[in-house]
């Protein structure tokens, strides 16, 4: 079945280290996307990749790096400059051709102690 | 002001209710709309991309009116399983693929 895993589902950090979130796709879709939910709100962006090789800062992409040295991988780390990086992190995918719809992994629930 | 605005409800109404879901956005370059669902501590699914034309898909009506920036989303005749929050999704005309959310608006259908 084609789609977008992310690992893990849960993940616990102790303050002032650096966390690396996983997103993968089996879908040959050429942008991934991260994004981040907290609860009541919208997802904003925080970074996106159009192809490998290459990425652009989202919204509020201070505090996490990324990088995609392939077409099915977008890991994003989230390092201890984050100042509240307790969240819901979401990555997804879409293709150039057709529709560009947004296809969204099952999520990161990260949290902070 | 956000670039996408929703009434963040909740939406409390009976099983069979018609409700209406109302979304603005500020960007008049924007190209696609869409409405995603998100069921509790899940992912964001496509529900309906929304044409200027309008389009239905079942119970599910999309609006779209490009020149007061308005979209809606309406459902009739309401389902327990409608219960969720349903998201107004705005792609912008800068190039950039990326979308934008609004808050989003939770419905709660009641038995």
């Amino acid at each position: 079945d084609g789609g977008i895993t992310q690992s893990p589902k849960y993940l616990f950090r102790k303050e002032g280290q650096n966390v690396t979130l996983s997103c993968e796709q089996n879908l040959n879709h050429d942008a991934m996307y991260w994004y981040r939910q907290d609860p009541g709100q919208g997802l904003r962006l925080i970074y996106y990749s159009q192809i490998v090789n290459d990425f652009q800062k989202g919204d509020i992409a201070e505090g996490y790096s990324v990088s995609r040295e392939k077409k099915e991988s977008f890991p994003l780390t989230v390092t201890s400059a984050q100042k509240n990086p307790t969240a819901f992190y979401l990555c997804a995918s879409t293709s150039w051709e057709g529709t560009d719809t947004q296809y969204f992994g099952p999520g990161t629930r990260l949290t902070v102690l | 002001r956000k670039e996408v605005e929703q009434d963040p409800g909740p939406f409390n109404v009976p099983e069979g209710a018609t409700v209406a879901f109302n979304c603005t956005y500020s960007n008049s370059a924007s190209q696609s709309f869409f409405w995603y669902r998100q069921d509790c501590r899940k992912e964001p699914k496509l529900l309906m991309s929304v044409y200027s034309s309008g389009n239905e898909d079942g119970r599910f009506t999309a609006q779209l009116n490009r020149a007061s920036q308005y979209i809606s989303l309406l459902i009739r005749d309401s389902k327990l399983s409608d219960s969720a929050t349903y998201l107004c999704v705005v792609r912008g005309g800068t190039g950039r693929r990326a979308l934008t959310f609004g808050s989003g608006t939770r419905l709660q259908v009641q038995p």
